[in-house]
């Protein structure tokens, strides 16, 4: 079975502060994916990468950064972090032969 | 306009009951069509997976693409309450690497199923 982790199920934070938030996946997937989940407005993309160091932007990456050093791990950095961005973030990967995307349980920050 | 468009509910049915589920799309580039099912404080996991027009049946489930009218749907008969959860669908264009592996999701219908 795929297996997807996130470094922390629930976070806190305050404004200002530079948050990270990390994924492993145990599948050798080349895709790795940051989504945030907001109520209302489903599932929006804010960077993907398809190998190593190499990143795109999503939807919505006003505010975040990526970095992708190993196959496996793909992290997202809030370089300062703002009530805006509560959220729930979720973390996926594929293959590029696979046509869907595993999922990591979310990493569910507040920002005060 | 959202490129997927789902209605987001809450919908509730009681137990037993067949549940129908749909989504429209405006991008006829789509050619993967995908049903998450995500429970409360948990991430997405896949449900059914179908590609091209067609229908796909798995157990209790079964997923319908209509492409000429941009309409997916899925169906749960005989639903329980364990089905309670929030159903996502979602699709990509055709092809393989890179940025043909991005979903556009719809923004998730909340079902409810009453015991």
């Amino acid at each position: 079975d795929v297996k997807v982790t996130q470094s922390s199920r629930y976070l806190v934070k305050r404004t200002g502060e530079k948050v990270f938030l990390e994924c492993v996946q145990d599948m050798d997937h080349e895709n790795m994916f940051w989504y945030r989940q907001d109520p209302g407005l489903g599932l929006r993309l804010i960077y993907f990468s398809y190998d190593v160091k190499m990143k795109e932007k999503g939807d919505i990456p006003e505010g975040y950064s990526v970095s992708r050093e190993k196959k496996e791990r793909f992290s997202l950095i809030l370089e300062s972090a703002s009530t805006n961005q509560t959220s729930m973030y979720l973390c996926a990967s594929t293959s590029v032969q696979v046509d869907t995307q595993y999922f990591g349980p979310g990493t569910r920050l507040t920002v005060l | 306009q959202k490129e997927v468009e789902q209605d987001p509910g809450p919908l509730s049915v009681p137990e037993g009951a067949i549940v129908s589920l749909n989504c429209t799309y405006s991008n006829s580039a789509f050619q993967y069509f995908m049903w998450y099912r995500q429970y409360s404080r948990k991430g997405p996991e896949l449900l059914m997976y179908t590609y091209s027009s067609g229908n796909k049946e798995d157990g209790r489930f079964t997923a319908q693409v209509d492409k000429s009218s941009k309409y997916i749907s899925l169906f749960i008969r005989d639903s329980q309450p364990s089905d309670s959860a929030t159903y996502l669908c979602a699709m990509r264009r055709g092809g393989y690497g890179g940025a043909t592996n991005k979903l556009i999701f719809g923004t998730g219908t909340l079902l409810a199923v009453q015991p």
